[in-house]
C-alpha cells in the first residue's frame, strides 16, 4: 500500500515563528497536495506539485510556502505562524495527472499557533 | 455556486437502514469521480471510485448522473461501523475539488 507520512501528529507554535511540516511519500508519485481542513470550510487546497521543483498554488496560498527538492518530500512552510493558521494539515499524494487514480492522505498534523 | 455542493447532514439512521447522499458538481468537464470516507480526527480514506455505468462495492453502490451533474452513494444495511463523514471529490483536469462531507450517524 502507499504510504503517505506526515512528521508530526500535533504541533503547538507560537506566532511569528517559522513552521516546517514535511510529508513524505514512498509510492514514487509525481502529485502531492498540501490541504488544510477546518470544520465546516472542508479541505481547502494550499499549494501541490506535479514534480520536483514544480509547485502551483491552490486556492489559499498566503502566508505559505512549499519545498519539492525531492521526488518523494513536499514540505510546507509557515513563514511566520498566526494563529489563523490553527488547524488539520493534510498532505496527499496520487499518480497520475487527471485524477483517474485516487489520492492518499497521509495522518495529519494537528497545528495550534498561540 | 459551490462548484461541489453535499447536504452536511447529519442524516442519523438505524442500523440496517439503507441511506443515500447526493452530491452536485457544477463543472460540466469534470472527468473523475470519488467517494471518500473520513472518521472523526482520522484522514480521508479512498472509499470507491464512481463510474459512468455506476459501480458496486457490497453494501455500497455509487452513480453518476452527467446530464444533471451530481453523484450519488447508497449505503444499504447499514452497520454502526458506517458512522463517518462522507466526501465526495470531482476532478477536473488538474486538481480535485472536495465537498465538505456529510455526516452519517448509524445508531442501534
Amino acid at each position: 500500500d502507499v504510504k503517505v507520512t506526515q512528521s508530526s501528529r500535533y504541533l503547538v507554535k507560537r506566532t511569528g515563528e517559522k513552521v516546517f511540516l514535511e510529508c513524505v511519500q514512498d509510492m514514487d508519485h509525481e502529485n502531492m497536495f498540501w490541504y488544510r481542513q477546518d470544520p465546516g470550510l472542508g479541505l481547502r487546497l494550499i499549494y501541490f506539485s506535479y514534480d520536483v521543483k514544480m509547485k502551483e498554488k491552490g486556492d489559499i496560498p498566503e502566508g505559505y510556502s512549499v519545498s519539492r527538492e525531492k521526488k518523494e518530500r513536499f514540505s510546507l512552510i509557515l513563514e511566520s505562524a498566526s494563529t489563523n493558521q490553527t488547524s488539520m494539515y493534510l498532505c496527499a499524494s496520487n499518480f497520475e495527472t487527471g485524477g483517474n487514480y485516487g489520492y492518499t492522505f497521509g495522518s495529519g498534523t494537528r497545528l495550534t499557533v498561540v | 455556486r459551490k462548484e461541489v455542493e453535499q447536504d452536511p447532514g447529519p442524516f442519523n439512521v438505524p442500523e440496517g437502514a439503507t441511506v443515500a447522499f447526493n452530491c452536485t458538481y457544477s463543472n460540466s468537464a469534470s472527468q473523475s469521480f470519488f467517494w471518500y470516507r473520513q472518521d472523526c480526527r482520522k484522514e480521508p480514506k479512498l472509499l470507491m471510485s464512481v463510474y459512468s455505468s455506476g459501480n458496486e462495492d457490497g453494501r455500497f453502490t455509487a452513480q453518476l448522473n452527467r446530464a444533471s451533474q451530481y453523484i450519488s452513494l447508497l449505503i444499504r444495511d447499514s452497520k454502526l461501523s458506517d458512522s463517518a463523514t462522507y466526501l465526495c471529490v470531482v476532478h477536473g483536469s488538474y486538481i480535485p475539488t472536495f465537498g465538505r462531507g456529510t455526516s452519517l450517524i448509524v445508531h442501534p
